[in-house]
């Protein structure tokens, strides 16, 4: 079945530039996370959708990021005025809420580069 | 300091086991988990365990939890050279809806031939 698909793959801008990320979850999957992992780190929390419930943006490093996830589904990670810090690897993740374990299952990821 | 910790490299030779060691501080864990992801790639998760479990085993994966130490490990037999990537640690630090993983630094496995 398909899983967690993530676009664009590699993404390069200019610094000051703003990009969106965008995250099509598993079909059925009520939960969204965002992470990210920049190079040699583990992954950081961004933000988590679930349902139609406010979103937990306590991850957020700055004002410059923002997330939305329209009709429960597909998602998109805006960053405003890139700086050269947020060059990472940007993953997002998505599983069901049935069940304790509750795993998420990640997608490629968008390996975002600002120069 | 991180909350979920890992030791940075492991090199083995092909067909010997390897253990990876993560350590975790919150003792309200319910689930831990181990993902692989190879060069260029997401994470694939390998195997999760639950918190009032000691050991899981799944084929060539064994999974030991030592919750008064809240030591993980992860034990690969017959190590291949496709197993080379990198493992994270992760925990779920407690149920309800606080669903957000806290990951380790990933520890970079190499198979040697």
């Amino acid at each position: 079945g398909a899983g967690v698909s993530q676009s664009p793959s590699n993404k390069v801008t200019e610094k000051g530039k703003d990009v969106e990320l965008r995250c099509d979850p598993i079909s059925g999957h009520t939960a969204l996370y965002w992470y990210r992992q920049s190079l040699g780190q583990g992954l950081e929390f961004l933000i988590y959708f679930q349902g139609n419930s406010a979103p937990d943006k306590s991850g957020l490093p700055s004002d410059r990021f923002s997330a939305e996830r329209t009709g429960g589904s597909v998602s998109t990670l805006t960053i405003q005025r890139t700086q050269q810090e947020d060059s990472a690897v940007y993953l997002c993740a998505s599983s069901t809420l049935l069940g304790g374990e509750g795993t998420q299952y990640f997608g490629p990821g968008t390996r975002l580069l600002v120069l | 300091g991180e909350d979920v910790e890992q030791s940075l490299f492991l090199s083995v030779r092909e067909g010997d086991s390897s253990v990876i060691n993560c350590t975790y501080t919150d003792s309200s864990s319910t689930y831990l988990y181990w993902y692989k992801q190879e060069p260029g790639a997401g994470l694939q998760l390998l195997t999760y365990i639950f918190s009032n479990m000691d050991m899981k085993q799944d084929q060539r994966l064994t999974v030991l939890l030592n919750k008064k130490d809240k030591h993980l490990s992860l034990r690969i037999a017959d190590t291949q050279t496709g197993d080379s990537a990198i493992y994270f640690c992760a925990e779920k630090k407690r149920a309800g809806s606080a669903r957000q993983l806290t990951f380790g630094s990933g520890t970079q496995l190499t198979v040697l031939p």
